[in-house]
């Protein structure tokens, strides 16, 4: 299995507080992404990161920011938790290897979110 | 959109060979082509990749069409862990994009 970890595992916040996800990777790929996923909407990309502080917004990224200032690690924050972040978030990393798509995605295991 | 559409939901009986098609007319010529998994309660899992030839790996195949405007998973005697959404995706930009998928239920 790719080594990826995600903490926390299960998280319960309340409405307008701040929340930090790490992903943490072993693997040395580039690219690693923040996907949430929901009932009825399946798996939705929030930001993905193609290096070291590169970053770029994903169709969901609204009331979510990211940074990656390390290789292994890509942090999603959400500045003020609302009950629409409720959530199941997966973190997930690819090589590059010729191109975008040459090599598979692995996910992590998850964070399951509760914005109360 | 880089867009994919399969079937809402499938059946098997248990042991038999799974035909899992799915439909991207959209493809452009260096598109890979991507399947994952999705047990319950669990995060989505790789299963096969390829871009024009078929592959085969130790979960399964992968049949590419010619025209490469559909391909199908070829699970050659499902399990009941088999059971689990079935995801065919291609890049967008530089992103997966995942749609709804196929349910596949497995019969004992």
């Amino acid at each position: 299995d790719a080594g990826i970890t995600q903490s926390p595992r299960h998280k319960v916040t309340e409405t307008g507080t701040p929340v930090t996800l790490r992903c943490h990777q072993t693997e040395n790929h580039r690219y690693m992404y923040w996907y949430r996923q929901d009932p009825g909407h399946g798996l939705r990309l929030i930001h993905y990161s193609y290096g070291v502080k590169d970053t770029d917004k994903g169709e969901v990224s609204d009331g979510y920011s990211v940074s990656r200032s390390k290789t292994e690690d890509f942090l999603l924050t959400l500045e003020s938790a609302t009950s629409s972040q409720t959530s199941v978030y997966f973190c997930a990393i690819s090589e590059f290897v010729g191109q975008i798509g040459g090599s598979p995605l692995h996910f992590g295991n998850g964070t399951r979110l509760t914005v109360t | 959109d880089a867009k994919t559409t399969q079937p809402n939901s499938m059946e098997s009986n248990e042991e038999e060979p799974v035909h899992l098609p799915c439909n991207h007319s959209t493809i452009s010529g260096t598109d890979y082509i991507h399947w994952y998994r999705q047990l319950p309660s669990q995060g989505p899992e790789y299963v096969i990749h390829g871009l024009t030839s078929n592959v085969n790996n130790r979960m399964a195949s992968l049949a590419i069409a010619e025209d490469r405007k559909s391909s199908t998973l070829i699970l050659h005697r499902a399990t009941l862990r088999d059971a689990a959404v079935y995801y065919c995706i291609l890049i967008y930009g530089q992103n997966f994009v995942f749609g709804p998928g196929t349910r596949l239920s497995v019969l004992p």
